[in-house]
C-alpha cells in the first residue's frame, strides 16, 4: 500500500518562499508508471491543483500559479517538492502531495501552511 | 481552463435516502470525471474514476452516470458514514480543476 507523508514548516512569512517535501513508501517514485502531485485546499474552500512531476523531471504547473511555483524530485530519497515563492496570505492552505498526474489515488494526509508575519 | 460546477452546494438528507449530486462541465470531457469523498480534517478519497468507475473497496451503494458536460454520483441508501463533502474533479485536460464541493449533512 502506498504511502504519503508531508513536512515542512508550518508557518511562512509573507515574500519568503513556501518550501514542502512529500515522502512516499510503500512503493519506488523511480519505478514509473505514475506522477506526483501536489493539491491544495484553502481554508473552508475547495481543492486546487497545483501541479505534478515524474520521476525524469518532467513537470506541469498550474498557469495560475506557475510563475511562483517548481516543484523537484529526489528518487534516491523517494520524495518530491514543493516550493511556492513570493507567499502571501492567500496562500494559506492545506497542502496534499497525492499519486497521480489526473486522477488521485493515494493523498498524504494534508500540511496546513499558513502565511503570517 | 475548464469550469466544474456542482450542485446543489449542500444538501440535508435522511440514512436510508438516495442523495443525487450533480456536476457540470463547462466545455465536453468525454467521460474523463472523477469523485471523491472529503470528511472534516482528512484528506479526499477518490471513489469513482472516469465517470462510472467504481474505485476497488468503495461501496456498490455508491454509483457515477454522466458523459460530455454532465455527469451525476448517486448515494442509494445514504449511510452515517457517508454525511461528508463531495468533489468533482476533470481529468481531460490541464489545469485539471475541480466542482466547489457538496456537503451532505444529516437531517
Amino acid at each position: 500500500q502506498v504511502q504519503l507523508q508531508e513536512s515542512g514548516p508550518g508557518v511562512v512569512k509573507p515574500s519568503q518562499t513556501l518550501s514542502l517535501t512529500c515522502t512516499v513508501s510503500g512503493g519506488s517514485i523511480s519505478s514509473g508508471g505514475y506522477y506526483w502531485s501536489w493539491i491544495r485546499q484553502h481554508p473552508g474552500k475547495g481543492l486546487e491543483w497545483i501541479g505534478y512531476i515524474y520521476y525524469s523531471g518532467s513537470t506541469d504547473y498550474n498557469p495560475s500559479l506557475k510563475s511562483r511555483v517548481a516543484i523537484s524530485v529526489d528518487t534516491s530519497k523517494n520524495q518530491f517538492s514543493l516550493k511556492v515563492s513570493s507567499v502571501t496570505a492567500a496562500d494559506t492552505a492545506v497542502y496534499f502531495c497525492a499519486r497521480g498526474s489526473m486522477t488521485y489515488d493515494f493523498w498524504g494526509q494534508g500540511t496546513l501552511v499558513t502565511v503570517s508575519p | 481552463d475548464i469550469q466544474m460546477t456542482q450542485s446543489p452546494s449542500s444538501l440535508s438528507a435522511s440514512v436510508g435516502d438516495r442523495v443525487t449530486i450533480t456536476c457540470r462541465a463547462s466545455q465536453s470531457i468525454s467521460s474523463y470525471l472523477n469523485w471523491y469523498q472529503q470528511k472534516p480534517e482528512k484528506a479526499p478519497k477518490l471513489l469513482i474514476s472516469a465517470a462510472s468507475n467504481l474505485q476497488s473497496g468503495v461501496p456498490s451503494r455508491f454509483s457515477g452516470t454522466g458523459s460530455g458536460t454532465e455527469f451525476t454520483l448517486t448515494i442509494s441508501s445514504l449511510q452515517p458514514e457517508d454525511f461528508a463533502t463531495y468533489y468533482c474533479q476533470q481529468s481531460y485536460s490541464s489545469p485539471l480543476t475541480f466542482g466547489g464541493g457538496t456537503t451532505v449533512e444529516i437531517k
